[in-house]
């Protein structure tokens, strides 16, 4: 199984500060069709997941576009520009590449 | 509005079986694969199914096979996961979600005698 490595687990940060999230793969996770599957998921305490950014890179509808994603084969990065109360929760990437399906252990994003 | 909507969670003692259910609405659900995804108390999300939009395709995690099957009744808008053979470690809140691009609320499944 490909296995996703987050880091930090524990991103403490500042209200209007930035705040970035790493996530590398085991494997590549380039598929046969040349598109790279690594989506972002935010789960708000208390609520279900919900996904922020699909193929490395695009937003989802509706995600405030302080988030943005980048990377490449095994190397993968979310970026918040300015971190806003609502961004606490925990953060996951997922490949979609490879089956099975696999998650990162999370990254808890709280306020100082 | 699209909603999905888990049901069929509860305490179940191991070694019994217990059927999820997941009613979708709001969007054409017979063009979406459909996964289960399920969160142990206080733990990160793990997948453990998908069933391709038609209904042949299905995978799973390692630590189902052969207990789980995936189903899904695409003329009643509805995802299913028959689950037996249950062990404390399956102790979770499942969630269902349509590609990924949508998710239901889950619905908690306790394993204890």
């Amino acid at each position: 199984d490909v296995v996703m490595t987050q880091s930090p687990l524990s991103l403490p940060v500042t209200l209007g500060q930035p705040a970035s999230i790493s996530c590398r793969s085991s494997q590549s996770l380039v598929y046969s069709d040349g598109n790279t599957y690594l989506n972002w998921f935010q789960q708000r305490p208390g609520q279900s997941p919900r996904r922020l950014i699909y193929k490395v890179s695009n937003r989802d509808s509706g995600v405030p576009d302080r988030f943005s994603g980048s990377g490449s084969g095994t190397d993968f990065t979310l970026k918040i520009s300015r971190v806003e109360a609502e961004d606490v929760g925990v953060y996951y990437c997922m490949q979609g590449a490879h089956w099975p399906r696999t998650f990162g252990q999370g990254t808890k994003v709280e306020i100082k | 509005q699209v909603q999905l909507v888990e049901s069929g969670g509860g305490v179940v003692q191991p070694g019994r079986s217990l059927r999820l259910s997941c009613e979708a609405s709001g969007f054409t659900f017979s063009n979406y694969g459909m996964h289960w995804v399920r969160q142990a108390p206080g733990k990160g999300l793990e997948w453990v199914a998908v069933i391709w939009s038609d209904g042949i395709n299905k995978y799973y995690v390692d630590s189902v096979k052969g207990r789980f099957t995936i189903s899904r009744d695409n003329s009643k808008n509805t995802l299913y996961l028959q689950m037996n053979s249950l062990r404390a470690e399956d102790t979770a809140v499942y969630y269902c979600a349509a590609n990924f691009d949508f998710w239901g609320q889950g619905t908690l499944v306790t394993v204890s005698s």
